[in-house]
């Protein structure tokens, strides 16, 4: 069926490295958000892009949509403690909210 | 603004019992939606209810249903609890407003509801 994929599902970074999660879309968003969820918590929005091509940046954070509207990616650069949860990405597929298996980020001090 | 709550947070069945789950959006938003996380399926939408009427619903059995009164407020209910339905039910609301011709679909999240089916 019709999905949103993430990958990679785990990466491990120690302090400092960059970080990227890829989104992949069966077919065209009109829209994508980006959440976080740490550890025991609940997701939390991020951001939304809109337009194809968009590129939105937040303090170390980078969130790109691709010009077809089905993928995107969010890179982190300098990762930090306060970094580690899991991002999801997530989009309308036929009217349905859909979320990627979100990639969990793990920081090593 | 307060944010989403939902009640009961933690929640301990068996096997056949139902269950009632309750979602208090953030004042002024109209559109609540209901998903289950668990570890093997990730997050999965339940359903989508806009002033009162229901406008998406996801692939679940009919044992799981919904609703939204005229405050803004949601409940799901799950009846016939299976082992499977054991996972976190987050409630999310949303203003669902129109900038600039581009639909805003921010959700807030609830802190979950957390149901374990013995």
């Amino acid at each position: 069926g019709q999905q949103v994929m993430q990958i990679p599902q785990y990466q491990h970074v120690q302090e400092g490295e960059d970080f990227t999660t890829y989104c992949n879309s069966s077919t065209t968003l009109s829209n994508i958000q980006w959440y976080k969820q740490r550890p025991g918590g609940h997701p939390v929005f991020l951001i939304q892009l809109v337009k194809s091509g968009e590129v939105k940046k937040q303090k170390r954070l980078t969130f790109q949509f691709g010009e077809a509207k089905k993928n995107s990616s969010l890179h982190i650069t300098a990762t930090q403690t306060t970094d580690v949860g899991t991002y999801f990405c997530a989009g309308r597929i036929s009217y349905i909210p859909t979320f990627g298996r979100g990639t969990s980020l793990i920081v090593h001090p | 603004k307060a944010g989403v709550t939902q009640t009961p947070r933690y929640l301990i069945k068996t096997r056949g019992q139902q269950v009632t789950l309750s979602c208090s959006p953030i004042s002024g938003h109209r559109s609540v939606s209901w998903y289950q996380q668990t570890p093997g399926q990730g997050l999965q939408f339940l359903f989508e209810y806009f002033s009162e009427t229901q406008r998406n619903k996801g692939n679940f059995p009919g044992r799981f249903s919904g609703r939204q009164f005229s405050n803004s407020r949601s409940e799901m209910n799950v009846s016939t609890l299976e082992l499977g339905d054991s996972a976190l039910y987050l409630c999310a609301s949303s203003l669902t407003s129109s900038a600039s011709g581009n639909l805003q679909e921010t959700q807030y999240f609830g802190p979950g509801t957390r149901l374990l089916v013995l």
